[in-house]
């Protein structure tokens, strides 16, 4: 396992078409994150998993994102509708009791909506 | 509601010197707090939880609750600590908050 992988890297898209990104986890990881980061400033939470549950949405996600994770293993973050300030970079995480729930991160997907 | 403030976007020393990154923070109850580290081109990673009360690469921090701070430190700082650091907060539930974060440049 060399961690936790997310696919596409880099997504260029025009205004108005929907986008996918998938994140695939370290194993035996049980919590998932996606946070969004923009540039100068931090990751902001976007959503979390335990399993396949989805536990927590942050309020600023709106209705044009939804995020799944069907089985419990990878994890999927849809965009519809895509806007200009959707532009970002997309960060998964995940952790596990096994970790003390220290979060391990992806490399990211940089969202470019022209 | 929830905040973490870091007041420096960049903080610049000489080899050897001591360093200070500040983080501050706003919640009500008792949070759990972290620093992150990004090295260039690397992933976001953990450097260190204020449960831990450990010393990684010879950085510590200390939560001082009356204050709100969570400041990370360090006695000399090494050309290899130059990156990215973010302080963060996990209070009730599972949401984490980070900082703006503060890039740390070591001259030598």
């Amino acid at each position: 396992d060399t961690g936790v992988s997310q696919d596409p890297r880099h997504k260029i898209t025009k205004r108005g078409q929907n986008v996918t990104f998938r994140c695939d986890p370290i194993s035996e990881h049980n919590r998932l994150y996606w946070y969004r980061q923009t540039l100068g400033q931090g990751p902001e939470f976007l959503t979390y998993f335990q399993n396949e549950a989805q536990l927590e949405k942050s309020r600023l996600l709106s209705d044009r994102f939804s995020a799944e994770r069907p089985k419990g293993s990878f994890s999927t973050l849809e965009i519809q509708r895509t806007e200009q300030g959707d532009s970002a970079m997309y960060l998964c995480a995940s952790s596990s009791t096994s970790t003390s729930y220290e979060q391990y991160f992806g490399p990211g997907t940089r969202l470019t909506v022209t | 509601a929830q905040r973490v403030t870091q007041p420096e976007k960049l903080l610049s020393v000489f080899k050897g010197a001591p360093v200070e990154l500040k983080c501050n923070y706003s919640y009500s109850g008792s949070p759990e707090l972290f620093w992150y580290v990004q090295y260039s081109r690397q992933r976001l990673q953990l450097l260190l939880r204020h449960i831990s009360r450990e010393s990684i690469k010879g950085f510590t921090a200390d939560l001082n609750k009356g204050e709100t701070s969570f400041h990370l430190k360090k006695p000399f700082a090494q050309e290899e600590d130059s990156a990215m650091y973010y302080c963060a907060l996990e209070g009730g539930g599972f949401k984490t908050i980070f900082g703006a974060g503060t890039r740390l440049f070591v001259k030598a």
